[in-house]
């Protein structure tokens, strides 16, 4: 099983473009996040599902975009990207309420 | 406000010795509070979880932790560190007003010296 994974790996943007983070996962799952890491101010979340067709906003919501189409794939989406949205991004994902969530390896976005 | 304090940047210890990293949380009610390592260049990894029952969890590769409630506090420990510890470790506490989220620490860096 692959677990969590997040395509691409590494992306670089100019400003005003648009970009679309795909993460996929094999664990069935219904619970999965976005989340942005910068140093210094941990993990922030930005959006999240509780299940297919679902999405809420989380701690930093501004400037992006989801879709739940799937159970498996939770996309995140930069209409027009901005330098302050250069940061690392995680996945995760988690089954019943109160487990562990479990992360996927990242995409590092430079946004110049 | 609801949130998780680790009042340390860094943290180095050398390897053999003990280690502990800390952890405060603030929210009302019974927390449930998670501990994640991260390795560089990937993503977070479960340690260990405290929900209910013994004040002392036991983890993965070696780690405990230890709720005390009077304290708020969460803090990791390992008897014995090695150089492979040297990561980058996160508090985690379940958001009370959410219980489908989690609120983070800023994180403290391990570095284990040969």
């Amino acid at each position: 099983n692959a677990g969590v994974t997040q395509t691409p790996k590494f992306r670089v943007l100019k400003t005003g473009q648009s970009m679309t983070l795909l993460c996929a996962q094999d664990m069935n799952h219904e619970y999965m996040y976005w989340y942005r890491q910068d140093p210094g101010m941990g993990l922030r979340l930005i959006h999240y599902s509780v299940g297919e067709g679902t999405t809420a906003k989380g701690e930093v919501p501004d400037g992006y975009n989801v879709s739940r189409l799937k159970k498996q794939n939770f996309l995140l989406g930069l209409e027009s990207a901005a330098p302050s949205q250069t940061s690392v991004y995680f996945c995760a994902t988690k089954g019943l309420p109160y487990n562990e969530q479990f992360f996927g390896p990242g995409t590092r976005l430079t946004v110049l | 406000a609801q949130s998780v304090a680790q009042p340390e940047d860094q943290v180095n210890v050398a390897e053999g010795n003990p280690l502990t990293v800390k952890c405060t949380y603030s929210v009302s009610g019974n927390p449930y509070l998670f501990w994640y390592v991260q390795y560089p260049n990937r993503g977070l990894q479960f340690l260990l979880k405290y929900i209910t029952g013994d004040n002392l969890v036991k983890g993965s590769y070696g780690f405990e932790a230890e709720f005390n409630k009077s304290q708020t506090s969460f803090h990791l420990k390992k008897p014995s560190a090695l150089v492979s510890d040297s990561a980058l470790y996160f508090c985690a506490v379940r958001d009370m007003w959410n219980t489908d989220k989690l609120i983070f620490g800023t994180g403290t860096r391990l570095q284990v010296f040969p």
